[in-house]
């Protein structure tokens, strides 16, 4: 099926280990996002890639680094995990089309102990 | 700055009742509006897209208008089912931004 696939869908990491979160969207879509969601915060962007070999800050980058491996893959990466990190984050897709709105992957919930 | 609003934090209605979920956003400058829905513990599910030059868009018992000129959307929600539970947000694209503006959602309760 069509989509956007993230993995792993749970993870928990101590202080200070390190992880990539994986993304793969399959709709040719150019424009990637990372977003953290936090009870009573809503949604807030970490990383975007308006297209393949671009990256930008977000609302929220600090502890974070992005790859867009190619016009697919869009990781995330945590350097040294903090519990500030503990999340639900989730990634995205769009085209560049008026038409076209967000695609989202079903998420990865993160602990950070 | 972009800032979307959603209005109820929360509601609560008994089944078959029709309602409308409200989303008001500051600049009018924009190129799409999108509708989710997200249940407790998922990912977000798209609803329903208006482009900046349409007024509404329907699907099933989801109708969704968009005033940009106000800076408004409304969802309203036919004949609700306790299926219907679950939190809405509300997102926009602008012409100044790469990325898509949340509301904080509304969290919609229908009993049975």
């Amino acid at each position: 099926n069509a989509g956007v696939t993230q993995t792993p869908k749970f993870q928990v990491l101590k202080t200070g280990q390190s992880m990539t979160l994986q993304c793969a969207q399959d709709m040719n879509h150019n424009s990637m996002y990372w977003y953290r969601q936090d009870p009573g915060m809503g949604l807030r962007l970490i990383y975007y890639s308006a297209s393949e070999g671009t990256t930008d800050k977000g609302e929220v980058p600090n502890g974070y680094n992005v790859s867009r491996l190619n016009k697919r893959e869009f990781s995330l990466r945590l350097e040294s995990a903090a519990p500030s990190q503990t999340s639900v984050y989730f990634c995205a897709s769009r085209g560049t089309a008026q038409s076209h709105g967000y695609t989202f992957g079903s998420g990865t919930r993160l602990t950070v102990v | 700055k972009q800032e979307v609003t959603q209005i109820p934090a929360a509601l609560s209605v008994p089944e078959g009742e029709n309602l409308v979920l409200n989303c008001s956003f500051t600049d009018s400058a924009i190129y799409n509006l999108q509708w989710f829905r997200q249940d407790p513990g998922k990912g977000l599910t798209s609803l329903l897209l208006i482009q900046s030059s349409q007024r509404e868009q329907t699907s099933g018992r989801l109708n969704a208008s968009l005033d940009k000129s106000s800076g408004r959307s409304t969802l309203y929600i036919a004949a609700s089912q306790p299926g219907d539970s679950a939190t809405y947000l509300c997102a926009v694209w602008s012409e100044n931004n790469n990325d898509m503006r949340f509301g904080a959602g509304t969290r919609l309760t229908v009993k049975p």
